[in-house]
């Protein structure tokens, strides 16, 4: 049964250029989280997504940064024009609705923006 | 309202002792209480979570104190070994939401 998965693992890019971080969730799992970690800090939720649905995007910035969770497929978190700042670990976390809150996490991309 | 408070924000702890690490928060709707342990390079795992309806959850060596009223919770590492070194995480969610996480404590145990 395998778990939460993400890819790449370590994505450089050079500022400007655009960043595609991708999330398959755990078999059975319809409800996608994506959070950001910056380095010796706490997850920072940025959006909640079901289905081809965005449930609250309350954590996403405003502009360059957006997400999908198509029918097929996995979850896509996309960062546009990146600059210095979005050099972060990304994680994707994913979750039943049979299992409550209980969210399970990949292993996070590694940005980093020269 | 949002913020989980954890502390401290370090701790170094003996091999066979007790490691203690306290969060609190504020929003009254928060019903879930997860904690999380990372390792470096790797992504954040459920050690253990609890609901308000119970004060105290044990697995294992871990254990959740969790106090209502005071809107406080607490994890509890007996026998600590040095493999719990990790940075440990709390965290609160109302049903089917987003986690809202505290800053992390990073725990180090001594051989």
């Amino acid at each position: 049964n395998a778990g939460v998965m993400q890819n790449p693992r370590h994505l450089v890019r050079r500022r400007g250029q655009e960043a595609r971080l991708r999330c398959s969730p755990m078999k059975g799992h319809s409800h996608v989280y994506w959070y950001r970690q910056l380095p010796e800090e706490g997850l920072k939720f940025m959006v909640y997504l079901q289905k081809e649905n965005i449930i609250d995007e309350s954590g996403m910035p405003k502009e360059r940064f957006s997400a999908e969770f198509p029918k097929e497929g996995p979850s896509i978190l996309r960062i546009q024009q990146v600059v210095r700042g979005d050099s972060a670990a990304y994680f994707c976390a994913s979750s039943s609705l049979s299992r409550g809150n209980e969210q399970f996490f990949g292993p996070g991309t590694r940005l980093t923006v020269l | 309202q949002q913020q989980v408070k954890q502390s401290p924000q370090s701790l170094i702890v003996q091999k066979g002792g007790i490691s203690i690490i306290n969060c609190a928060y504020e929003n009254t709707a928060f019903d879930y209480f997860p904690w999380y342990q990372q390792f470096p390079g790797k992504g954040p795992a459920l050690l253990i979570a609890i609901r308000p309806d119970v004060s105290e959850k044990k697995e294992g060596r871990f254990t959740i104190s969790f106090n209502k009223s005071a809107k406080q919770f607490s994890l509890h590492i007996m026998d600590s070994q040095p493999g719990d070194s990790a940075t440990y995480f709390c965290a609160a969610s109302p049903l089917d939401d987003k986690i809202i996480f505290g800053k992390g404590t990073r725990l180090h145990i001594l051989p």
